[in-house]
């Protein structure tokens, strides 16, 4: 099955600062990799996603890019505010049919994002 | 986008009790899922809910334990069976949004079994 890793689990940075997360997954098959942030005590929120033809999407202060060849995919966000501090998770989406269990949504282990004034 | 209702919000039980976990969507949706998420640790796929037929679960899940309805396209429940400390965890709906959209999730079902 999928396998999606993390990196970095904590990361800490200035205000007006870039963030940077990378992630990278196993099953070349996978085609759709979202990005979420979770605010303590919140639901996941899907705050950009990127598919597997596409190499780069940009959303305000967000991007995300994806490198298909190595598997791996990045959250970018410049201009950080204190408000972007939060649990950021990567996912990867593998469709395995209806005879194999359907789609999959699997998680990396999350990046505690903290803003600093 | 699809509202998700997701209700109990939380729940304290006692061990060896079961807990139903309700979500309904304010729209049809072909495709339900139930997450676990123990405390501050990543999600984990339960089983796909799967209209009309069986859920499909993933490994490490088993139908005795959590045992789930889909009785149409916007309701869903999860049971979570004979309740033991290890199964306090936060529990999320979530559903594939139309038009390919995305995954969006409910508020979550915070339990707690002591």
């Amino acid at each position: 099955g999928e396998n999606v890793e993390q990196h970095p689990s904590t990361l800490s940075v200035q205000e007006g600062d870039s963030a940077v997360i990378k992630c990278t997954y196993s099953d070349s098959a996978s085609n759709y990799f979202p990005w979420y942030k979770q605010e303590l005590g919140k639901r996941p929120q899907l705050i950009i996603d990127i598919r597997s033809n596409v190499g780069e999407k940009k959303d305000q202060r967000i991007a995300v890019t994806l490198n298909k060849t190595a598997k791996h995919f990045s959250l970018h966000i410049t201009e950080t505010q204190p408000e972007d501090s939060a649990v950021y998770f990567c996912a990867a989406l593998l469709s395995r049919g209806l005879t194999g269990g359907g789609n999959k949504l699997t998680f990396g282990t999350g990046t505690q994002l903290k803003v600093e004034l | 986008s699809a509202v998700i209702s997701q209700k109990p919000s939380r729940d304290i039980c006692q061990r060896g009790t079961s807990l139903t976990i309700q979500c309904q969507v304010d729209s049809q949706v072909t495709m339900m899922f139930w997450y676990r998420q123990q405390p501050g640790q990543s999600l984990t796929l339960i089983a796909t809910a799967n209209q009309g037929s069986e859920a499909t679960y993933e490994s490490g899940f088993v139908i005795d334990k959590f045992p789930i309805s889909r009785p149409n396209l916007t309701f869903s429940t999860l049971t979570v069976s004979n309740m033991s400390p290890e199964d306090s965890s936060i529990y999320l709906c979530s559903v594939e949004l139309q038009g390919a959209r995305g995954y969006t999730f409910g508020s979550g079902t915070r339990l707690t079994v002591v």
